[in-house]
């Protein structure tokens, strides 16, 4: 079975960078037909898509975050990234890992992290 | 891209039925058959239960079903039972990624 699991600081600073890596187990991230996902909740609040990266390469971002983020993979390692850069309280959230077949839905997911943004 | 639109919070009695809608645009839910839904239990990671707008994954219940007209998709669960007592989220493809709702809190009396 697929297994995802999120790993990375779970407090930075204002201003600084998130950066989170999510290594993935019984599964390849160059298999075709799936997107490797970042989504969010902040506490007691509902999902937000953050972006994804097919496995051709292809990045999507949600537009909201663009400016500030970057979403790479490393084949070698099986595993992707998340860099959010310029952080602010508003990006204090559980961070999750999902795939998304077809970048369509989300069908395993990781347990998720919380990030807390604070000084 | 706007969060899609579901109501905060539904409830009803075990073995009652009830429908959460999920309403978007003609850019989103009303342009593409790709809608799927997400349970949620406190504390926990998200779990897909409908994709497609109608697919069920294996292992979830045919007590869930799922259909869309024009730019609202719905998720129906009948015969409730306690265990459905969670949050439920409806996402969207909208061509360069995805839109989540709200989420709506569903809560078997």
């Amino acid at each position: 079975q697929l297994q995802l699991q999120e790993s990375g600081s779970g407090l930075v600073k204002p201003s600084q960078t998130l950066s989170l890596t999510c290594t993935v187990s019984n599964g390849s991230i160059s298999s075709r037909g799936y997107a490797w996902s970042w989504i969010r909740q902040p506490p007691g609040k509902g999902l937000e898509w953050v972006g994804y990266i097919f496995h051709s390469g292809s990045i999507y971002y949600n537009p909201s975050l663009k400016s500030r983020l970057t979403i790479s993979a490393d084949r070698s390692k099986n595993h992707f990234s998340l860099q959010l850069s310029s952080v602010t309280a508003a990006d204090t959230a559980v961070y999750y890992c999902a795939r998304a077949a077809d970048g369509d839905f989300f069908d395993s997911w990781g347990q998720g992290t919380l990030v807390t943004v604070s000084s | 891209q706007s969060a899609l639109t579901q109501p905060a919070s539904v409830s009803g009695s075990p073995g009652q039925s009830i429908t959460i809608s999920c309403t978007g645009t003609s850019s989103d839910v009303g342009n593409y058959d790709l809608v799927s839904w997400y349970r949620q239990h406190p504390g926990r990671a998200p779990q897909l239960i409908l994709y497609e707008v109608t697919e069920r994954p294996s292992g979830v219940s045919h007590r869930l079903s799922g259909s869309k007209s024009g730019n609202t998709a719905s998720l129906t669960i009948s015969g409730l039972q306690a265990e459905d007592e969670a949050d439920y989220y409806c996402c969207s493809f909208v061509g360069s990624g995805v839109v989540f709702g709200g989420g709506t809190k569903l809560t078997v009396l």
